[in-house]
């Protein structure tokens, strides 16, 4: 399975909302509800922020929200912050029991 | 509170093994799968492979089959390379899979520097 499709980068100004797509296959993505998004600020480990497309863990903001259609899930972020400038990775389950991840999206907070 | 406490930098010369642990503390380690995340420098996460420990049982990326190997007792896992190329310098990250998820990793170590260089 080859990595998931992301953007490289996306920017947005503090308060307002910015999404970033991850784009797979039907054997991954689109095959399954089993997408995840993690948050790393630099120097740091990952961080979970979305679960099966669109669960949200607790302590997570509610300003974090997860949607798929298709083989293309996609994590939304309102009201940015400073404090949501990192990079964010999306992970799939796949239909060879492995997971893949996407190559990454450096978020800027202008 | 779940944590997992990753062994410390390492610095290899090419050719060399490697063994590095993961120690998981605030749960039963052994009913939870735990996974092994690659991040070369300056790159993205690579999902190397899982293990659970209470049976051993491990599922390997096919990018990395045969290229490592992925072990577990019953507090740690770990990571092992017989002979190091200058390609597997990154930061090696264990995470656990999150028992009411699936493949989704809900608690990260802090991450083992492997740096490999003559």
């Amino acid at each position: 399975h080859s990595a998931l499709t992301q953007p490289a980068s996306v920017s947005g100004s503090p308060g307002q909302s910015i999404t970033i797509s991850c784009t797979g296959t039907s054997s991954d993505v689109g095959g399954y509800n089993y997408v995840a998004w993690y948050q790393q600020h630099p120097g740091k480990a990952p961080k979970l922020m979305i679960y099966d497309v669109s669960n949200r863990p607790s302590g997570v903001s509610g300003r974090f929200s997860g949607s798929k259609s298709g083989n293309t899930a996609s994590l939304t972020i309102s009201g940015l912050q400073a404090e949501d400038e990192a990079d964010y990775y999306c992970s799939s389950y796949t239909s060879s029991s492995t997971v893949v991840f996407g190559g990454g999206t450096k978020l800027t907070v202008l | 509170e779940v944590q997992l406490v990753q062994s410390g930098a390492e610095v290899k010369k090419p050719g060399e093994s490697l063994k590095i642990s993961c120690k998981g503390s605030g749960y039963t380690f052994s009913s939870h799968w735990i996974g092994w995340v690659r991040q070369m420098p300056g790159k993205g996460l690579e999902w190397m492979g899982i293990i659970f420990p209470g049976d051993s049982e491990t599922k390997y990326s096919p990018s990395f089959q045969g290229q490592v190997t992925i072990s577990a007792d019953r507090s740690s896992s770990y990571l092992q390379w017989r002979s190091l190329t200058a390609s597997d310098t990154a930061i090696y990250y264990c995470a656990r899979v999150s028992p009411v998820m699936v493949m989704q990793f809900d608690y990260w170590g802090q991450g083992t520097l492997v740096t490999v260089s003559s």
